[in-house]
């Protein structure tokens, strides 16, 4: 079965500090997508990343980084110099991957981000 | 290009009654998602499709959930009758091939 876990139920920083949200995951399958989802106050989900489990490379994208690491099954989310925008809910996911068509997907409880002024 | 599309935003409706929620997914995105998030349980998975066809209900919590995608471009999520704890956001999301899900605005449902 898949899971995944985001134990840090909520963090709270100041605006500009720098912050990292934990995902661990638990899975069977051999080739899986992780992905992250924002969900801002006003309640959508929006996409952040999916990444491949065969492609471990880290990925930024302006002030966001992403560093997936196989060995400790963790797909960790890194936001630099955070900014008021950024306090959101944040859902690391996993599902799995076919040849065709596609999977559901598994999402942790979520880290709600707090970024004060 | 136009998001997927839910409606109603939001319901009220007392126990007991019918509620359809409803789903327009983006054009040419051929698998289809119903979640549903709580405080208890959060997000969590009701049923898919692929192509219109149904892949997997097993999260769907009852007999009185009914999902259909009568066409590519139309869903619905029924319950009959709903109760209380039926309460929650419900959420749409639709995605093509090795794409990612894109979500709805979320239906929020409340029922007294």
């Amino acid at each position: 079965a898949q899971k995944v876990t985001q134990a840090q139920t909520e963090i709270s920083v100041v605006e500009k500090e720098d912050v990292t949200l934990d995902c661990v995951y638990e899975t069977r399958d051999t080739t899986y997508y992780l992905f992250w989802y924002k969900q801002p106050p006003s309640g959508e989900l929006v996409f952040l990343i999916r990444r491949n489990s065969f492609d471990e490379q880290n990925e930024i994208s302006g002030r966001y980084s992403w560093n997936f690491q196989k060995s400790t099954s963790s797909f960790n989310f890194t936001i630099t110099a955070s900014q008021v925008v950024d306090s959101a809910v944040y859902f690391c996911a996993l599902s799995e991957a076919l040849d065709s068509g596609n999977t559901p997907l598994v999402f942790g409880k979520g880290t709600r981000l707090s970024v004060i002024a | 290009d136009a998001g997927v599309i839910q409606s109603p935003r939001h319901e009220v409706t007392e126990m007991g009654q019918e509620v359809t929620l409803r789903c327009k997914p983006i054009s040419g995105h051929n698998s289809l998602f119903w979640y549903r998030q709580t405080m208890m349980r959060g997000l969590e998975l009701l049923i898919y499709f692929n192509n219109n066809v149904p892949i997997d209900d097993s999260g769907m919590p009852e007999d009185r959930f009914s999902a259909k995608m009568p066409n590519a471009s139309f869903s619905t999520l029924k319950i009959q009758p709903s109760e209380p704890r039926d309460s929650a956001v419900y959420f749409c999301a639709s995605s093509p091939e090795e794409v990612p899900q894109y979500f709805g605005p979320g239906t929020r449902l409340t029922v007294t």
